[in-house]
């Protein structure tokens, strides 16, 4: 069974402490991992698609990182604005996607 | 503004009540998909329609109705429902079924509250 956790569940950071949310999951022919950011009130909205170990992709002041294991997404000096919600999936195969709890960032000014 | 519409932003409902949860999609995508969004649980997949033909259904309860009139428009008809279903119901569209891409617009979600 395809399973995916994130950690932390949540983070707390100070404007401009840059850390580090992890993906880790178990899959049976990884076709893509993918982030979303999902702010209160919304829907989740796409931020990375990563498909094989050794990718990066960049966003403003996020890298998402992937290996045959986890995926890390990188946030650098983050800001206030970046507190929100991160989800992780992933795709095996033709099958739909499977998503984990998330991690809430919450970065204070 | 994701291009996905759902109305009602939110509702509340007995247990005896018959309502429905529109979406509407203006992206010209033909994969129009149901989650379920519980507090502490991951995104939970309800349906999925390709190209107006149901293609997945997770085991839901029969007291969840979908319907796809259109590649545009999708419908989650709910009926008798229990407090353990109030959730965030998020409504997705993709250019293509969910086998092909993983790459998602959601709307904003209606918030179901069940008494």
């Amino acid at each position: 069974e395809d399973q995916v956790t994130q950690s932390p569940e949540a983070l707390r950071l100070q404007e401009g402490e840059s850390s580090s949310l992890n993906c880790s999951y178990t899959v049976s022919g990884l076709r893509g991992l993918f982030w979303y950011r999902q702010d209160p009130g919304k829907g989740p909205e796409f931020l990375f698609t990563l498909y094989s170990a050794g990718e990066e992709k960049e966003k403003e002041r996020l890298k998402a990182t992937l290996t045959k294991k986890e995926s890390f997404l990188h946030i650098t000096a983050p800001k206030p604005e970046d507190s929100a919600t991160y989800l992780c999936a992933v795709q095996a195969g033709n099958t739909p996607l499977v998503f984990g709890k998330g991690t809430r960032l919450s970065v204070i000014a | 503004e994701t291009g996905v519409t759902q109305t009602p932003r939110h509702l509340v409902m007995g247990m005896t009540n018959k309502k429905s949860l529109k979406c509407e999609q203006h992206l010209g995508h033909n994969a129009m998909y149901w989650y379920k969004q519980s507090a502490k649980k991951p995104l939970e997949l309800m349906f999925v329609y390709s190209l107006e033909e149901r293609v997945e259904n997770n085991s839901v309860p029969s007291r969840f109705s979908p319907e796809c009139p259109n590649s545009s428009h999708l419908f989650l008809h709910l009926h008798t429902l229990q407090p353990e279903d109030s959730a965030l119901y998020l409504c997705a569209s993709s250019p293509r079924s969910s086998g092909n891409t993983g790459e998602l617009f959601f709307g904003e979600g209606s918030r179901l509250t069940v008494l």
